[in-house]
């Protein structure tokens, strides 16, 4: 069963630097979203992306972060200066389309430590 | 805005045995859908079972059904028969009908499966 694939598993950056996050989302979906999780916490939406522009942000999502489709199979979630409570687990999410009928398919996660 | 609430952090259950997880939740919407995901120690978001609001009748999924309260804005998810790859993090989620895909989580519970 084809799945959403998210690389790295795991990313240490210093507080300050800039991230990218990479998701490669199921190949014929054309709704796509990040997520996040704070350890011990909920996940947490950020935003969704349709024909390459946002759909929807939370208040979370604010312009430090940026999201793009580079190409035609990647996804990619952007962390400008990372601050110490950035570090979380961002899920990537895809889906054929914005229903109900269209459930979301969730990558493994990328596991974010800002030191 | 929406909320979901588990107010159980964590839950155990022997091999073959029956739980029920509880979820809650808070809207003033009359239409909208609900779902449990199950996260393994893979990490990876799965779903398990979805219910919309305008459908009286409980969903199924093999082991896995759900008590749908609307009234009482609650939505449990029972495990029959449970088995040792149960053992997850489970989440409910809300959806409203007009926000292209956007789940809200809740906390989630723990549930462990022992022999």
């Amino acid at each position: 069963e084809p799945e959403v694939t998210q690389t790295p598993s795991h990313q240490v950056t210093q507080m300050g630097q800039e991230v990218i996050l990479r998701c490669v989302p199921i190949s014929n979906h054309l709704y796509f979203y990040w997520y996040r999780q704070i350890l011990g916490q909920k996940v947490e939406f950020l935003v969704s992306f349709y024909n390459n522009e946002i759909s929807e942000k939370s208040e979370i999502f604010d312009d430090q972060f940026s999201v793009e489709r580079p190409d035609g199979s990647n996804f990619t979630l952007k962390i400008r200066s990372t601050k110490l409570e950035d570090s979380a687990m961002y899920f990537c999410a895809s889906s054929k389309r914005s229903s109900y009928n269209s459930p979301l398919h969730f990558g493994n996660g990328t596991r974010l430590t800002v030191t | 805005a929406q909320t979901v609430t588990q107010s159980q952090p964590e839950m155990s259950v022997q091999e073959a045995e029956t739980v029920t997880l509880s979820c809650t939740y808070d809207t003033s919407e009359s239409n909208y859908y609900l779902f449990w995901y199950k996260q393994p120690p893979s990490r990876q978001m799965i779903l398990v079972i979805r219910q919309e609001a305008y459908k009286q009748q409980n969903a199924t999924e093999n082991r896995f059904s759900v008590n749908f309260q609307k009234a009482a804005k609650s939505f449990s998810l029972k495990i029959s028969d449970s088995q040792l790859g149960d053992t997850a993090m489970y989440f409910c989620a809300f959806m409203s009908t007009g926000t292209a895909s956007k789940l809200t989580f809740g906390t989630g519970t723990r549930l462990q499966v022992t022999l």
